[in-house]
C-alpha cells in the first residue's frame, strides 16, 4: 500500500508568522503535489514537483512556496501566513505519465491562522 | 485550463437504492477519468478509473465514460450506509496533473 505521511496533523499559527508543512512518501513516486481543500471549492492544486529539486506552480500558488529536497520529501511554506490560508492541506504522490495518473494522498494537515 | 463540474452537490439516497453521480469536463484530449471517495476527516482515495469510452464495473460500482459528450458518471448499486462520503471526480490535465470537481456529498439513509 502506498504510504504518504504529513506533519504536523494540526497547526495553529499567527498572522504574519512562517509555517512549514511537511510531506514524506515511501512509494518512490516521481511526482508530489500539495492541495488545499475548502468547503465549496473541492481540491485545489497549489504546487507540484516532478522530482528532487523541481517545483512547479499549480492553480493557486500565491502566498505559498514549495521545496523538494529529495525524492521522498516535499514541503509547503507559508512565509507570511494570513487567515485566508486557514484550510485543510493534502499532500499526494503519483508516478509519471497518464497510465499512472492515480494519486495517493496523505492524511491531511488542518491549519488555522489566527 | 481543464474545467470539471459535478452534479448534484449533495444527494440523499435510501439504503438499497441506486446512486448516480455525474461529472462533466472541458478538455476532450483528457485520458484518465477517475472517482475518488473521501470519508469524513479522511484522505481522498481513488475508487475507480477509466481510460477509454465505455463502461467498467467493479462489484457494486460502475463507471461510464462518454468522451464525445464530455461526461462520465459513477453508479452505485444497492447503496449502503458505508458508501456515505464525499465523492470527487478527477480528470487529467496534461500528463501529470489532475483537476478535481468540487464534490458530491452522498448520504445513504438506513
Amino acid at each position: 500500500e502506498a504510504a504518504v505521511t504529513q506533519s504536523p496533523r494540526n497547526k495553529v499559527a499567527v498572522t504574519g508568522g512562517k509555517v512549514t508543512l511537511s510531506c514524506n512518501q515511501t512509494n518512490n513516486h516521481n511526482n508530489m503535489y500539495w492541495y488545499r481543500q475548502d468547503t465549496g471549492h473541492g481540491l485545489r492544486l497549489i504546487h507540484y514537483s516532478y522530482g528532487a529539486g523541481s517545483t512547479e506552480k499549480g492553480d493557486i500558488p500565491d502566498g505559498y512556496k514549495a521545496s523538494r529536497p529529495s525524492q521522498e520529501n516535499f514541503s509547503l511554506i507559508l512565509e507570511l501566513a494570513t487567515p485566508s490560508q486557514t484550510s485543510v492541506y493534502f499532500c499526494a504522490s503519483g508516478d509519471r505519465g497518464v497510465s499512472y495518473a492515480e494519486q495517493f494522498f496523505g492524511p491531511g494537515t488542518r491549519l488555522t491562522v489566527l | 485550463q481543464q474545467k470539471v463540474q459535478q452534479s448534484p452537490e449533495s444527494l440523499i439516497v435510501p439504503e438499497g437504492a441506486m446512486t448516480s453521480l455525474n461529472c462533466t469536463f472541458s478538455d476532450s484530449a483528457s485520458q484518465y477519468f477517475a472517482w475518488y471517495r473521501q470519508h469524513s476527516g479522511k484522505a481522498p482515495k481513488a475508487l475507480m478509473s477509466i481510460f477509454s469510452n465505455g463502461e467498467k464495473e467493479e462489484g457494486r460500482f460502475t463507471i461510464h465514460l462518454n468522451k464525445a459528450s464530455l461526461h462520465f458518471s459513477l453508479h452505485i448499486r444497492d447503496s449502503q450506509p458505508s458508501d456515505s462520503a464525499l465523492y470527487l471526480c478527477a480528470v487529467t490535465e496534461g500528463a501529470d496533473r489532475l483537476t478535481f470537481g468540487k464534490g458530491t456529498q452522498l448520504i445513504i439513509q438506513p
